[in-house]
């Protein structure tokens, strides 16, 4: 039972390219949530999902873009890179909504 | 408006003394909070949680108050050990009445420093 995974670890990119983060998790969990923390900050909600098929808005969504097309996955894509994007990326899940369960992060860097 | 609010940046404390960290948050609507540690380079790990039916809830050396009328919780290890020493998050969510949340507010987080 691995958790919730998340690829990569580490990303440069220049602004204006485009990548996807990669989040799994194995626990069949319905509930799934991107947040990104910046240094010094607590953690902020980008995206959630409740179910496959379904995914709303959190606190900061501008610039992200997400799908939830199985149980499983919920990638989160970043179309026009720029320098404020540069956080670190948390995915984690969740069975019933209430306690969630993180991965290792993603580091991302935009120069 | 930050709702969720940790105002101790850093706390240090000495080997097998008491820690207590300490969280307050504006929004009444939050009904459940929760305790999350977080390492260098790693993800946040749950620790501890609390419902706003209780007042108190205890995982071994972790304790967790909550006071509704103050809108403040705080956590409490006892005792303090060397592993401990981590940044410590408090977080809080509204549960709708069928289940589910929109997601966790978090506060900046408090670095607790355990001195041997």
């Amino acid at each position: 039972n691995a958790g919730v995974t998340q690829t990569p670890k580490f990303r440069i990119l220049k602004i204006g390219q485009s990548m996807t983060l990669q989040c799994t998790q194995d626990m069949n969990h319905n509930y799934m949530y991107w947040y990104r923390q910046d240094p010094g900050m607590g953690l902020k909600l980008i995206y959630y999902s409740v179910g496959a098929g379904i995914t709303d808005k959190g606190e900061v969504p501008n610039g992200y873009n997400v799908s939830r097309s199985t149980t499983e996955d919920f990638p989160l894509r970043l179309e026009l890179a720029a320098p404020s994007q540069t956080s670190v990326y948390f995915c984690a899940s969740s069975l019933r909504g209430d306690t969630q369960y993180f991965g290792p992060g993603t580091r991302l860097t935009v120069l | 408006d930050q709702q969720v609010k940790q105002n101790s940046p850093s706390l240090s404390v000495q080997e097998g003394r008491i820690s207590i960290l300490n969280c307050d948050y504006t929004n009444s609507m939050f009904d459940y909070f929760l305790w999350y540690k977080k390492y260098p380079a790693e993800g946040p790990t749950f620790l501890i949680s609390i419902s706003s039916i209780k007042d108190k809830n205890e995982d071994g050396r972790f304790t967790v108050f909550l006071n509704k009328s103050a809108k403040h919780l705080s956590l409490h290890i006892v005792p303090s050990q060397p592993g401990d020493s981590a940044v410590y998050f408090c977080a809080a969510s509204f549960m709708y009445s069928g289940g589910g949340a929109d997601g966790l507010t978090f506060g900046k987080g408090t670095h607790l420093i355990i001195q041997p």
